[in-house]
């Protein structure tokens, strides 16, 4: 069975940091690009970051840029997600997300097929 | 980045109603648009690629269509579990951004 399971949530005060994973089973990791989402209490979907299936290339939405930093192990297969210097507005229940594709006529489609049931972060003191 | 707005935000339907949401980007992202599912308490669901490829699996009664700014998920007769909020995301960059969802409840 496909499946990916997030770890490493908790509370954490303002300023600190935190180290979230993300275990990947039932699939080939190292073909898939993988992707974090992040949805904060009550409000919708926000893409925080990506990295493709070899880690040689990485992408940060502009309010993590720079805080936060997205890896993998392939020999592991896991993904990981450093949070460093938390705010309050960080607060949220991150998910984990395969990026799948599908080629259409020469042109590459890219979406969020496989998601973790989530782990909860809280920043507050 | 590309901003994606939907409409509505929240929409009252009835079990057998046809339910249309839109979804609309702030510039042309061609063909480059999903539609997710989510329920409460729950992660998202994949439903559509392409605009209008349905994941497998999913069914029949929803459908997607559109390109450049403007898309659209419909639903052709709403089913007791298709009550739930619906989220359009676009991947024309590689700065994803999802639509702000349209909750779909019961009437």
């Amino acid at each position: 069975e496909v499946q990916l399971l997030e770890s490493g949530g908790g509370l954490v005060q303002p300023g600190g940091s935190l180290r979230l994973s993300c275990a990947a089973s039932g699939f080939t990791f190292t073909t898939y690009g993988m992707r974090w989402v992040r949805q904060a209490p009550g409000k919708g979907l926000e893409w925080v970051s990506a990295i493709s299936n070899d880690a040689g290339t990485t992408y940060y939405a502009d309010s993590v840029k720079g805080r936060f930093t997205v890896s993998r192990d392939n020999s592991k297969n896991t993904l990981y997600l450093q949070m460093n210097s938390l705010r309050a507005e960080d607060t949220a229940i991150y998910y984990c997300a395969r990026s799948g594709v599908t080629t259409v006529a020469s042109i590459f489609y890219y979406y969020m097929d496989v998601w973790g049931k989530g782990t909860t972060v809280t920043v507050s003191s | 980045d590309i901003q994606m707005t939907q409409s509505p935000s929240l929409l009252s339907a009835s079990v057998g109603d046809r339910v249309t949401i839109t979804c609309r980007a702030s510039q042309s992202i061609s063909k480059f648009l999903s539609w997710y599912q989510q329920k409460p308490g729950k992660a998202p669901k994949f439903l559509i690629y392409a605009a209008s490829t349905l994941q497998s699996g999913v069914p029949s009664r929803f459908s997607g269509s559109g390109s450049g700014t403007d898309f659209t998920l419909t639903i052709s007769s709403l089913q007791p579990d298709d009550f739930a909020t619906y989220y359009c995301q676009q991947s024309s960059t590689s700065a994803w951004t999802f639509g702000q969802g349209t909750k779909v409840q019961i009437k």
